[in-house]
């Protein structure tokens, strides 16, 4: 079984203010990560994930994220938000079922960027 | 490059119609699935393929159908509409086997069922 806590449906940040989204997993094996990005009226894209290597991943637009292991955690941050930032943000995992892979997505934060 | 495109945008059905929603890929994409998204809920999934001719229910599949006779196409059909099956509709295709693979989203369908 596997899931995924976002912790803050919503999240206010100043532009310029450090941008964190928290993302907490429950897997029961070692689990595949991702953050997607919703902008208003269109389809998720994917932001970053981690598959296996590296605990900190890079993403687009200047997002990052760490897998914790010991905390369960797969938090997203950016040091700078910008007002583009403004979006729905889903955290998800993943793992091998009948091989091919089963996703599960967070319930979802939307981040809003004050001018 | 198209990507993943899904048609209608928008609908409004009224209760007991029935209607689909079309779906299309140009990434060959092995791996299709259609899910619902609904304030507070996050994405469910409704329906999966894993090729042409397979396929296979998600978490909430009730009162819809989905049949892929190609690799490009997956619809997803409302058999009657109820309005609970007022949502956003999101088509979705990925490479096949393993893990770790990226899902590619279309723009997504506002439903509306009166």
């Amino acid at each position: 079984a596997q899931s995924v806590t976002q912790l803050g449906s919503h999240v206010s940040v100043s532009e310029g203010a450090l941008v964190l989204l928290r993302c907490n997993y429950s897997s029961s094996v070692p689990p595949y990560l991702f953050w997607y990005v919703q902008y208003p009226n269109q389809g998720l894209q994917l932001l970053l994930k981690y598959t296996t290597g590296a605990t900190l991943v890079k993403g687009i637009n200047g997002f990052e994220a760490e897998f914790k292991k010991s905390e369960t955690s797969f938090h997203l941050t950016k040091p700078s938000a910008h007002m583009s930032d403004a979006a729905e943000y889903f955290c998800a995992v993943s793992r091998l079922s009948g091989g091919y892979q089963k996703v599960t997505f967070g319930t979802g934060t939307k981040l809003q960027v004050i001018p | 490059n198209a990507g993943v495109t899904q048609t209608p945008k928008f609908q409004v059905l009224k209760t007991g119609q029935s209607m689909t929603l079309q779906c299309a890929q140009d990434m060959n994409h092995e791996y299709m699935s259609w899910y619902r998204q609904d304030p507070g809920m996050g994405l469910r999934l409704i329906h999966y393929s894993v090729g042409a001719g397979i396929t296979d229910q998600g978490e909430v599949p009730n009162g819809y159908n989905v049949s892929r006779s190609t690799t490009e196409d997956f619809p997803l059909r409302l058999l009657s509409a109820a309005p609970s099956q007022t949502s956003v509709y999101f088509c979705a295709s990925s490479y096949g086997q393993g893990t770790g693979n990226t899902i590619y989203f279309g723009e997504g369908s506002w439903l509306t069922v009166v």
